[in-house]
């Protein structure tokens, strides 16, 4: 099964700060992956899907890249309401669909 | 807008079985494959299983395989999912959630609000 990892485990930024998470395959996925934001109390939401369209909804300060076995999402301004845990995910295989451990992100 | 309600969580002893129920509504069910994912207390997701449009396909994660089984009724719009054999290590939060398609090989783009599963004695 295809392992995923991400990085940081969490990280405290400023407003207005841009911030990136990595998130790394064990093996390639071509750009077979989604990124989540998950706030606590809620639901999870769908973010970016095939490495880097945007989900229709989400702010353009959210941004993502990579293909093969290396992704990043990037938030470039970082706001008080992106305070979340944020997971990828690869798809488009056979399952499992594994997500990665997730990144804690807040507001310093 | 997508509507995924889930039910049936609660507490049950270990060993013992549980059946979650997912109302869909506000979009066509029989057209979409689905997934349970569930977190437990302070970890983070994981994907249990995924089941096709039509019901004939179903993957689980190794945790469940030989105990869990995903299934739907698509003349009821309602998801399931069948726990056996629960264990302390099954207690948490269990969403339903919509794919973007038919294929088991998709992801997930709308989720339902979960309901909380405790196996404790």
């Amino acid at each position: 099964d295809i392992q995923m990892t991400q990085s940081p485990t969490s990280l405290s930024a400023s407003v207005g700060d841009r911030i990136t998470i990595t998130c790394r395959a064990s093996q390639g996925i071509s750009t077979n992956l989604v990124w989540y934001q998950h706030k606590s109390g809620k639901v999870p939401k769908l973010l970016i899907y095939a490495a880097s369209t945007l989900q229709s909804g989400v702010p353009s300060r959210f941004s993502g890249s990579g293909s093969g076995t290396e992704f990043t999402l990037t938030i470039t301004s970082l706001q008080p309401e992106d305070v979340a845990t944020y997971y990828c995910q690869k798809y488009n295989s056979a399952p499992p669909h594994t997500f990665g451990p997730g990144t804690k992100v807040d507001i310093k | 807008q997508v509507q995924l309600v889930a039910s049936g969580g609660g507490v049950v002893q270990p060993g013992k079985s549980l059946r979650l129920s997912c109302a869909a509504s506000e979009f066509t069910f029989r057209d979409y494959a689905m997934h349970w994912v569930r977190q437990a207390p302070g970890k983070g997701l994981e994907w249990v299983a995924v089941i096709s449009y039509d019901g004939r396909t179903k993957y689980y994660a190794d945790s469940v395989k030989g105990r869990f089984t995903i299934s739907r009724d698509n003349s009821k719009n309602t998801l399931y999912l069948e726990m056996n054999s629960l264990g302390l290590e099954d207690t948490a939060t269990y969403y339903c959630a919509k794919s973007p398609g038919y294929s088991i090989t998709l992801y997930v783009d709308y989720w339902g609000q979960g309901t909380l599963v405790t196996v404790s004695s």
